[in-house]
């Protein structure tokens, strides 16, 4: 079990850019979340995978943001013309959806920062 | 919509003494799951303890421990004999079914005082 991996772990962006992030989960779990903490908040739902299925998206996700988990493994999450609002931590979890309630496994984050 | 809450932005318990973490939700649904996790400082999110709606008994984890009062819709953590390493940001989170979503709350800072 080598953990959920996260990268980059830090990206600093001039508003207006695209960026990328990329989320890693531990091999066997078939589900990945993303979500979203701003700094003295709880982290907030982005969005969800089952396999490659994209499942649910938060209201939060505004059309510049868009998440793939191609043959479901990894998982993308990018931002389109980013905006200094979209700084934040940016969290990916994953857990073993098998019928019962797995603990999500969260990575370290990636932290944007948007000038 | 569901909604975490955490009425104490921030706590403090001396080392060796016991904290307790408060936490309300409001839902409709009568079957969910209720968590506890803990976030170091630059340090990922870690599950601390976890509490089935439809058990009446309180989960225990070693010195973590929780008062689950459904009716009243509070699920709070205890934890004994505190230590140094038990400094963090502490969220209570809540969800509905086996694949959905976590509802955080805004969290609690817990120091611990040597």
């Amino acid at each position: 079990d080598t953990g959920v991996s996260q990268n980059p772990r830090h990206k600093i962006t001039k508003r207006g850019q695209n960026v990328t992030f990329r989320c890693d989960p531990i091999s066997e779990h078939n589900r990945l979340y993303w979500y979203r903490q701003t700094l003295g908040q709880g982290p907030e739902f982005l969005t969800y995978f089952q396999n490659e299925a994209q499942l649910e998206k938060s209201r939060l996700l505004s059309d510049r943001f868009s998440a793939e988990r191609p043959k479901g493994s990894f998982s993308t999450l990018e931002i389109q013309r980013t905006e200094q609002g979209d700084s934040a931590m940016y969290l990916c979890a994953s857990s073993l959806g098998t019928g019962f309630v797995s603990p999500l496994h969260f990575g370290n984050g990636t932290r944007l920062t948007v000038t | 919509a569901q909604t975490v809450t955490q009425s104490q932005p921030e706590m403090s318990v001396q080392e060796a003494e016991t904290v307790t973490l408060s936490c309300t939700y409001d839902t409709s649904e009568s079957d969910y799951y209720l968590f506890w996790y803990k976030q170091p400082p630059s340090r990922q999110m870690i599950l601390v303890i976890r509490q089935e709606a439809y058990k009446q008994q309180n989960a225990t984890e070693n010195r973590f421990s929780v008062n689950f009062q459904k009716a009243a819709k509070s699920f709070s953590l205890k934890i004994s004999d505190s230590q140094l390493g038990d400094a963090a940001m502490y969220f209570c989170a809540y969800q509905v079914g086996y694949g959905n979503k976590l509802v955080f709350g805004a969290g609690t800072i817990l120091r611990v005082k040597s």
